[in-house]
């Protein structure tokens, strides 16, 4: 059974480019958590999806930033135009049902130049 | 705003040796706290902690929760090198919140 996957694992960006990066769930996982680790920090919490809804975006800034996670393929953390300050990596996690743990993909590592 | 406090920020010790790491916290509505390992990628799920004073296991790695003095500790006997790595603690609260709140974590180093 195949962990959470995440692609690209490395992304570049120029300032003002888009940066798009996708988070396959664990086979069998509908809920779908976005967090984003700052060097020397710990992971904060984005926003949290289940497939087709938003359920919590309260961590997500709210511009330049939007997530999906549609009925069929992956969910995908969009972020637009992006700034130095978006450099970061980003982790999405999977978990089968509300409350059991949440398992995480290995992370898209975003460099904003 | 939920917290999540770990020490020590980090912890050299020889293999072979016993380690304790702590997480206290501060939640409303508490429900659950995780444990985690962090290396170069991915954190890796320890254990999830719901009761207090009901210690879980697995191999040289165990945990417990105290839910009236708001904090767990994460133990690890027999270090090995294998064992280096940031070790994250989260807690996640009730009612429709299922964020976790991490901590900055623990990094520890094995020295063989």
């Amino acid at each position: 059974n195949a962990g959470v996957m995440q692609n690209p694992r490395h992304l570049v960006r120029r300032r003002g480019q888009e940066a798009r990066l996708r988070c396959s769930p664990m086979k069998g996982h509908s809920h779908v958590y976005w967090y984003r680790q700052l060097p020397e920090e710990g992971l904060k919490f984005m926003v949290y999806l289940q497939k087709e809804n938003i359920i919590d975006e309260s961590g997500m800034p709210k511009e330049r930033f939007s997530a999906e996670f549609p009925k069929e393929g992956p969910s995908i953390l969009r972020i637009q135009q992006v700034v130095r300050g978006d450099s970061a990596a980003y982790f999405c996690a999977s978990s089968l049902r509300e409350y059991n743990e949440q398992f995480f993909g290995p992370g898209t590592r975003l460099t904003v130049l | 705003e939920d917290k999540v406090v770990q020490s020590p920020l980090s912890l050299v010790v020889h293999e072979g040796d016993t380690v304790t790491l702590n997480c206290s916290y501060e939640v409303t509505n508490f429900r659950s706290l995780l444990w985690y390992k962090q290396e170069k990628k991915a954190p890796t799920f320890l254990f999830m902690l719901t009761s207090s004073g009901i210690e879980k296991k697995s191999g040289r790695l165990s945990s417990i929760l105290d839910k009236k003095e708001l904090f767990s500790i994460l133990n690890i006997t027999a270090t090995q090198t294998g064992d280096s790595a940031v070790y994250l603690c989260a807690v996640e609260a009730n009612f429709g919140n299922e964020k976790l709140t991490f901590g900055t974590g623990t990094r520890l180093t094995i020295i063989p």
